[in-house]
């Protein structure tokens, strides 16, 4: 069964530097997305991506954060200088032309800033 | 704006008991509801959504839950518990324009044997 692929699944990272997080949709998938969840708190949207610009971001998804769909395959999230507050799970998700309310979740992205 | 509450943030219940995890939303259009699982280490899995058809929607694993307009809710039951499910149970809510889902703070599910 097709699934979303993440890596890596644990980064660790020191304040001021750049992260790349990497996400593969699902191959047919044409909308994607990044949430992110803080230990112990909800899962909460960052923006979402669609025939290669943002559809929408939340008021967490600041000039620190970028998005991009390099090629075919991959989706990333970029995190410019990291912040201890950035520490969190995050989740990659994709959905189909059709059914975008069905969102398919990636394995997620656990990154630490230290 | 749209949001979701989930009543207990933790609940337990025995093997073979009755498992009901309760949701409500609020929202100012037609919602999308979701609920979706997460097991230890692991990514979101959909259990099953609501997307304006019949009102009862059954999901994956045993998996059931109901949409009451008038009580703005959308608990999710299973009849018996399996130690396989416990795990955090997210209840989520969208609308028509599915840009985003929102998410409720997770109710974690203990299963005692």
């Amino acid at each position: 069964e097709p699934e979303v692929t993440q890596t890596p699944s644990h980064q660790v990272t020191q304040m001021g530097q750049e992260v790349i997080l990497r996400c593969v949709p699902i191959s047919n998938h044409l909308y994607f997305y990044w949430y992110r969840q803080i230990l112990g708190q909800k899962v909460e949207f960052l923006v979402s991506f669609y025939n290669n610009e943002i559809s929408e971001k939340s008021e967490i998804f600041d000039d620190q954060f970028s998005v991009e769909r390099p090629d075919g395959s991959n989706f990333t999230l970029k995190i410019r200088s990291t912040k201890l507050e950035d520490s969190a799970m995050y989740f990659c998700a994709s959905s189909a032309q059709g059914a975008r309310n069905e969102q398919f979740f990636g394995p997620g992205t656990r990154l630490t800033v230290l | 704006a749209q949001s979701v509450t989930q009543l207990g943030s933790h609940v337990s219940v025995s093997e073979g008991a009755l498992v009901l995890l309760r949701c409500n939303y609020s929202s100012s259009v037609p919602p999308y509801l979701f609920w979706y699982v997460q097991y230890p280490n692991q990514g979101l899995q959909l259990l099953l959504k609501y997307t304006s058809a019949a009102t009862l929607v059954k999901g994956i694993n045993g998996f059931e839950a109901e949409f009451k307009k008038s009580e703005t809710s959308f608990h999710l039951t299973k009849p018996s518990a399996h130690m396989s499910d416990a795990a955090e149970y997210f209840c989520a809510v969208s609308d028509s324009s599915y840009d985003k889902v929102i998410f409720g703070p997770g109710t974690s599910l203990s299963v005692i044997p």
